[in-house]
Parts: structure tokens; sequence; C-alpha cells
């Protein structure tokens, strides 16, 4: 089983939808929880740190479920800029652990 | 906007030549990565460091090696390319703060082995 899973997608949804992705991790000693975000040919670049309480930035909002093992994160009202590929990242606790990045999510969002 | 870079941006080579993909990063950072990525696939770790003259070898097995004398500086050479070595290669670098470890990455490498 691999440490960090995601369905690949790709998710097509309509303009102004709202859209949600899970991302599951297996070991219980993960402490820390991230969302990238990949453009076509691009580097990932940082969306959203997943705090225990749950944050928001505008339409993004990401929550973690610790007892299930999984991560989420919601887009309101989509717009055609957020089609990109999302990925997750966990990390155990301890500076010398390593990031594991899910394979990512794709979304397009059609007009 | 990260301050993490790499060179060449875009490398097309023959096979048999020795190659060096250079990352440079100017936020004093610790922690510097290689990932592969081939097109619309999941990104692979193939080396990454914890600080000066630390190396250690990631998830993927790559035929690769790097180095780190230099706290910003973490190349990746290619003794022998060859056509299967074809991907894109990103380097990252991130600081340990409590929990929270964003990874910064840079453009990425774009190689070619003919």
């Amino acid at each position: 089983r691999k440490e960090v899973e995601q369905d690949p997608g790709p998710f097509n949804v309509p303009e102004g939808a709202t859209v949600a992705f899970n991302c599951t991790y297996s070991n219980s000693a993960s402490q820390s929880f991230f969302w990238y975000r990949q453009d076509c040919r691009k580097e990932p670049k940082l969306l959203m740190s997943v705090y225990s309480s749950g944050n928001e930035d505008g339409r993004f909002t990401a929550q973690l479920n610790r007892a299930s093992q999984y991560i989420s994160l919601l887009i309101r009202d989509s717009k055609l800029s957020d089609s990109a590929t999302y990925l997750c990242a966990v990390k155990k606790s301890g500076g010398y652990q390593k990031v594991t990045f899910g394979t990512g999510t794709k979304l397009q969002v059609i007009p | 906007e990260a301050d993490i870079y790499q060179t060449p941006r875009y490398l097309v080579i023959g096979t048999g030549k020795k190659i060096t993909l250079e990352c440079s990063q100017t936020m004093g950072h610790d922690k510097m990565y290689w990932y592969q990525q081939d097109p619309g696939m999941e990104l692979h770790l193939i080396h990454y460091s914890y600080g000066v003259n630390s190396t250690e070898k990631g998830d993927l097995s790559s035929e690769s090696t790097v180095s780190r004398i230099r706290t910003e500086h973490f190349p990746l050479t290619l003794e022998s390319a060859r056509p299967s070595h074809t991907s894109q290669y990103l380097c990252a670098s991130s600081h340990h703060r409590g929990f929270q470890e964003t990874q910064y990455f840079g453009p990425g490498t774009r190689l070619l082995v003919l």
C-alpha cells in the first residue's frame, strides 16, 4: 500500500462548481500535511498547509481527519484558472523525516 | 517567490555524455531534494540532503549521484547519460520549523538524452 494515496482523476467540473479531493495516508505518525498545486509542465507550489482544526484560504478549505487518516481539499466557486494537478504531501514528526507526495489529482474546470 | 534556481532549464544531449544539473538556493535552507518526474506522472524522490556533507538516496533508484559541499548548492551528476534518463528533474529545498516544513521547488530541468 502506498504511504500517500490520491484519486488521480481527472475531475472535470463546470465553472462555479464546488469540488472536493481526498488524500489518505497510511502512517499514523504523520504530523504535517500540505496541499500543493502543479500546473502543466511547471513545478509544484504550496497551496496551503493543513492544520488540525482545519483552515480556509479564500475559496479553498483544507481539513484533516486523523481518525480516518485522510486530508481533504475543498474548492468553492471553481474558476478556469483552478485547472491543475493537486498534490497532497505528508510528513512524519521529526526533523529528519522526508515529505511524501501523493500522485496528484488532476482538476479540469470547464466553461 | 522561492529563491531556488536550476540550470540548465533544458538539455538535449547524446548517450554516454556526463552531465551535471545545477541547483542553488539562497534561502539558507538546510534540506535539499532532487525529484524525477515524467510528464503527467508522479514525483519520485531520488536524492536528498539534510545539510552539508549529508546525502541520502531517495525512494526511486537512480544512477545519478549528488554532492552537498555548500549549504546553497546541490548538484546532480549523471556519469553516462542514457535515453532512459530522459525526464524532468526538480530540485527543492526546505527548512524545518516546528511541524511546518514547506518545500520550495525550482523550475526544473528537462533532460532529453538521444
